[in-house]
C-alpha cells in the first residue's frame, strides 16, 4: 500500500464550481498534514495546513479523519488560477507527498 | 519576502561524475531538506538536517549522497558518481524548526540531467 494515496485526476471543471479532493495516508502515527499546490515545473508551496477539526482559509477547507486516515480539499467557486496540481503531504518523522491530484479549471 | 534559493538551475553531467547542488536557506532557519521529484512522479524526502548533522534519512539516501554545511549560509547536496536515474528536479527547503505545523518553504528547485 502507498504511504500517500491520491486521485490522480486529472480533475477539469468550469469556473466558479466546487471541486474536492481527496488523500489517504498508511502511517497512523502521522503528526501533521497538509496540502501543497504546484504549478508546473515549479516547486510546491504550502495552500493549508489540515487540523483535526477542520480549517478554512478563503474558498478552501480541509478536512482531517485520523480513524479512518484521510484527509480532504474543498475548492469552492473555482478560478482558472486555481489551475495546478495539488500535493497532499504527511508529515512524521519525515514528509511524504502523495503523487498530487491535477486541476484544470476553465471558462 | 525571504526565499530559498538554490543554483544551478539547471546542470547536466554525465554519468559517473560527481554534483554538487547548492542551497541558500532562509537565514533565521534552523532546519534544511532535500527532496527530490522525478519527471511525471511525487515529491520524495531525501534528508534532513540540522545543528550539523543529519537527522533524517530516506531510504533513497544512500552512500552516493552526502550532505553539508560547508558556511553559515550554503547547504548542499552532493551526489557522487551520479547515475542516468537521479535525473530529476531537487527541492531544497527550510524551516524555523520542526514543530508539526511548521512550514517547510521550498526553493525553486534544480534540474539535474545525467547522461
Amino acid at each position: 500500500r502507498k504511504e500517500v494515496e491520491q486521485d490522480p485526476g486529472p480533475f477539469n471543471v468550469p469556473e466558479g464550481a466546487t471541486v474536492a479532493f481527496n488523500c489517504t495516508y498508511s502511517n497512523s502515527a502521522s503528526q501533521s498534514f497538509f496540502w501543497y499546490r504546484q504549478d508546473c515545473r515549479k516547486e510546491p508551496k504550502l495552500l493549508m495546513s489540515v487540523y483535526s477539526s477542520g480549517n478554512e482559509d478563503g474558498r478552501f477547507t480541509a478536512q482531517l479523519n485520523r480513524a479512518s486516515q484521510y484527509i480532504s480539499l474543498l475548492i469552492r467557486d473555482s478560478k482558472l488560477s486555481d489551475s495546478a496540481t495539488y500535493l497532499c503531504a504527511v508529515k512524521g518523522d519525515d514528509m511524504r507527498f502523495g503523487a498530487g491530484t491535477r486541476l484544470t479549471v476553465k471558462p | 519576502e525571504p526565499e530559498v534559493t538554490q543554483t544551478p538551475s539547471h546542470q547536466v553531467t554525465q554519468m559517473g561524475q560527481e554534483v554538487i547542488l547548492r542551497c541558500v536557506p532562509i537565514s533565521n532557519h534552523l532546519y534544511f531538506y532535500w527532496y527530490r521529484q522525478i519527471l511525471g512522479q511525487k515529491v520524495e524526502f531525501l534528508v534532513s538536517f540540522y545543528n550539523n548533522e543529519i537527522s533524517e534519512k530516506s531510504e533513497i539516501f544512500d552512500d552516493q549522497f552526502s550532505v553539508e554545511r560547508p558556511d553559515g549560509s550554503n547547504f548542499t547536496l552532493k551526489i557522487r558518481s551520479t547515475k542516468l536515474e537521479d535525473s530529476a528536479m531537487y527541492f531544497c527547503a527550510s524551516s524555523v524548526d520542526s514543530s508539526s505545523y511548521n512550514e517547510q518553504f521550498f526553493g525553486p528547485g534544480t534540474r539535474l540531467t545525467v547522461l
